[in-house]
């Protein structure tokens, strides 16, 4: 079974910038793990911000980004915004199976 | 504009089989290349993917859920099911359902999710 692992939490300031990484107990991520990522605030459904790495939907804000880093999908906050804060699921494709991440949850402090 | 909107009883006994919907509003189930995905979360937990059919029929399942679940589809009804059998405690969960797009891999739409307790 695919393990998935986020960190657990990150800190950044207001204005800051951060990066959120997942990486699989297979080896590394690639474009056809189809690395997919999700913002989730209290009480609310998950909704993606990138998928296949680098795609964004029309209500991601420009300053989310998704990429490949070192063997690992990452998803990048440039200019973190309050709102910001949340929990953050990344998601694998393997051969007809996708598992998720453990999740991060980002504080804005 | 497609919409999601999961349905079912909110409480089921251990050891029986929990039964949920997912109603699609807004477009048909059968056109278009898509995956009707279920994904749970338990409380203060993560997310977990469960399984998903195309509309061509073909499931697939989590390898650790296959052997208690069927996904299936009724088209004349526009909805998508989900059954777990002998469900235990820990099958308590937010039941979420997802479109799938084909073959960009978007889960583009969610269902607002509804909580199942399973609890004598």
């Amino acid at each position: 079974q695919t393990v998935v692992t986020q960190e657990p939490s990150l800190t950044v300031s207001p204005g800051g910038t951060v990066t959120l990484t997942c990486a699989s107990s297979t080896g590394a991520v690639t474009i056809a793990n189809y690395p997919t990522w999700f913002q989730q605030k209290p009480g609310q459904a998950p909704r993606t911000l990138t998928y296949s790495s680098i795609n964004k939907h029309s209500w991601t804000p420009a300053r989310f980004s998704g990429s490949l880093l070192g063997g690992k999908t990452a998803l990048t906050l440039s200019g973190v915004q309050p709102e910001d804060e949340a929990d953050y699921y990344c998601l694998l494709y393997y051969g007809g199976a996708w598992f998720f991440g453990g999740g991060t949850k980002l504080t804005v402090l | 504009q497609v919409r999601l909107q999961e349905s079912g009883p909110g409480l089921v006994k251990p050891s029986q089989t929990l039964s949920l919907i997912c109603t699609v509003s807004g477009g048909s189930i059968s056109s278009g290349a898509y995956y009707w995905t279920w994904i749970r979360q338990h409380p203060g937990k993560g997310l977990e993917w469960i399984g998903c059919i195309h509309n061509s029929g073909t499931t697939y399942y989590n390898p650790s859920l296959k052997s208690r679940l069927t996904i299936s589809v009724d088209t004349s009804k526009n909805h998508f099911s989900l059954k777990v059998t002998s469900v235990t405690a820990a099958d308590t969960a937010v039941y979420y359902c997802a479109r799938l797009v084909e073959p960009t891999r978007d889960f583009d739409i969610w269902g607002q999710g509804t909580m199942v307790t399973v609890s004598s």
